[in-house]
Parts: structure tokens; sequence; C-alpha cells
């Protein structure tokens, strides 16, 4: 039973297409994450929500919005794809404050063409 | 300048060699210090977790942080093929609401 869960795995799209990645965790944490990782391997954070409440919000174009229907649930839609989007995009999950660590799914590869 | 300063590697020993990966960070204000393993086209997965100063141990896996040096590390004893992954570290001021990452080893144990 997947404790984080993110579909699709892969997506191949064209530029200024507009697409949808879900993730879902049956963890029972309360806070909930979007990370980017580049093709160095690079994580850097996009989003994160607590309890359906958005508190971190890096700087990130707004063509992305994340969406939180409840805590365990986090969506992130993206507007008008471009090129430099691609990339393996993670959601986590943790207790409230993250001191214990995150809990990640497996990644969704975005390739846009 | 990056907050988390990680050495990419790649690393590559044989099996049974000791590993020592390290990352270096310029916030005197994280407190929280992670790693995590990640395999190929997978996501990661949390190894160990530290908080302020000091060494802890997991089996194969010791975890030393050095807050006056700024600097952590992750040692792996009698390191194992299976042990081939990169190796993420991450750090966090007081909340732990936001970690941010190095940029990850890649490490290939040679059977």
């Amino acid at each position: 039973d997947t404790a984080v869960s993110q579909t699709p795995k892969y997506l191949v799209t064209q530029m200024g297409n507009d697409k949808s990645i879900k993730c879902e965790q049956n963890l029972g944490h309360d806070t909930m994450y979007w990370y980017k990782q580049d093709s160095k391997k690079f994580l850097k954070i996009m989003f994160s929500y607590n309890n359906k409440e958005l508190i971190i919000n890096e700087t990130v174009p707004n063509r992305f919005s994340p969406k939180s229907p409840d805590k365990a649930h986090l969506n992130l839609h993206i507007n008008s794809l471009e090129l430099g989007d691609s990339a393996v995009y993670f959601c986590a999950s943790s207790q409230s404050s993250g001191i214990y660590g995150y809990t990640f799914g497996s990644g969704t590869r975005l390739t846009v063409v | 300048q990056k907050e988390v300063e990680q050495d990419p590697g790649p690393l590559s020993v044989p099996e049974g060699a000791i590993v020592s990966l390290n990352c270096t960070y310029s916030n005197s204000a994280f407190q929280y210090f992670m790693w995590y393993r990640q395999y190929s086209r997978k996501g990661p997965e949390l190894l160990m977790y530290t908080y302020s100063s000091g060494n802890k141990e997991d089996g194969r896996f010791t975890a030393q942080v050095d807050k006056s040096s700024k600097y952590i590390s992750l040692f792996i004893r009698d390191s194992q093929p299976s042990d081939s992954a990169t190796y993420l570290c991450a750090m966090s001021g007081n909340t732990g609401n936001q970690f941010y990452f190095g940029t990850g080893t890649s490490l290939t144990v040679i059977p």
C-alpha cells in the first residue's frame, strides 16, 4: 500500500499545453510539499501546504498553481508548459513540522517537447 | 552561493569499504539534519535524521554533525552493492517546514 502516490509517473507533452499532477498520501500527515528535481539531481522546494493552507510558496512562475482539496491530497497544475519545466516533480508529506523527515512519492517525470 | 554544498561525485568504492559522504552549509540557523538515499528513478527515502551537533548510529550508518564547522557527514561501514545510490543531505532551521537539499553524491559499490 503506497504511502505517497503520484500520478502520472511519466508525462510527455508539447510546449504551451496545460497539465496536472496528482498526489495522495495515506500516512495521516498534515503537511504536503511539491519539490522539483532538475537534471543535476538538485531538489528545490516549490510549495508546502499544512492542513490545506499554503505555508511556503517559493519563487515559482505563477503558471504553477497548487491545490489542496484536503490534507491527504495535493495537486499541481501547470499552465503554458515551457521546455525549462522539464524535470522530475516529487510530492512529499510529513508530520506538521517535518523535523522527523519527509516521505516522498516516486516522482513524475515531465518532459516538455 | 547555495545554502548547502555537496560534492556530486561520482564516488566508486569496492564492496566492504568505508564510505564517507559530506556536506557543508552556510546558515548557522540550521538545526535539523537529514540524509536521504535515492535509487535511480525513485523518490528519496529517509536514512537518518539528527538534531544539532553530535553523532547518531543506525546499523552500518553513522551520521555526524559539527555545527561549529558547518559540516555534516554520513559514514557507511561494510558497504554493499545495494548501497549504490545517490545520497542527499538536507537541513532545516527550527521549524522543519523547509529543508534545503544538497545536490547529492552518486555512490557505486563494486562487488
